[in-house]
């Protein structure tokens, strides 16, 4: 069955320190990846996306994710993190034949000044 | 980028009510949208794929009866939630991706908060 674990529900880091939040995958076939990004009350907005080629992506806001086959993971890093990047972070995986998305149970990101 | 809208954001409603809520595919066209619902601090539950011209697909476990789904046009689908009930007061979000292009990029609507009383 499809699915996807994100294994750290909670993560408190300082300002300028780095991040990675990690994201397991389950899925027979190549998986399309996803990061999004919600804050409180709000939708989600798409940070990165991997679908083939590159196995490290760049996405917005100075986010980047790489693409493990061998550990089926998909992991969300970023060098020097903002207070602005306090908010509820999403890893999904895509179906190439439904277009559905299964999303991991969520990340919180706190920002520690 | 792409943009989708939700209208409303927000509403309150007393129980037994009906509720229609509408998402918009605003720059581009989708054959299908899906409709997701989120409880305080979980993750987004996939309810139904919405298919313009033809019935929507639900997950196991949802009412379709409940949640009436309509597709009517490339840019508009629309989820009425019938005879609204405390336990469906919920945050629901709809998200939309380029006609053809399966298992791309979905995009996600700012989603609408429904309270039932």
């Amino acid at each position: 069955a499809q699915s996807v674990t994100q294994p750290d529900i909670h993560i408190t880091v300082s300002e300028g320190a780095s991040l990675e939040l990690r994201c397991n995958y389950s899925y027979g076939a190549t998986p399309y990846l996803f990061w999004y990004v919600q804050s409180p009350g709000q939708g989600l907005q798409l940070l990165l996306k991997y679908f083939s080629g590159d196995t490290l992506v760049q996405g917005i806001k100075g986010f980047e994710a790489e693409f493990k086959r061998s550990q089926s993971s998909f992991n969300l890093r970023k060098p020097s993190v903002h207070w602005s990047d306090a908010a509820e972070y999403f890893c999904a995986v895509g179906s190439s034949n439904t277009g559905k998305l299964i999303f991991g149970q969520g990340t919180t990101l706190q920002v520690k000044p | 980028g792409a943009v989708v809208s939700q209208h409303p954001s927000r509403v309150i409603c007393k129980s037994g009510t009906s509720v229609k809520i509408e998402c918009r595919s605003l720059d581009f066209q989708a054959t299908t949208m899906f409709w997701y619902r989120q409880f305080p601090k979980q993750s987004l539950m996939l309810m139904a794929t919405s298919n313009e011209g033809s019935k929507a697909t639900y997950e196991q476990g949802v009412e379709k009866d409940k949640f009436l789904i309509n597709h009517a046009s490339l840019t508009l689908s629309t989820l009425t939630v019938t005879s609204a009930h405390p336990e469906d007061s919920s945050f629901y979000i709809c998200s939309a991706g380029p006609s053809g292009a399966r298992g791309e990029t979905q995009y996600f609507g700012p989603g609408t908060r429904l309270l039932v009383l």
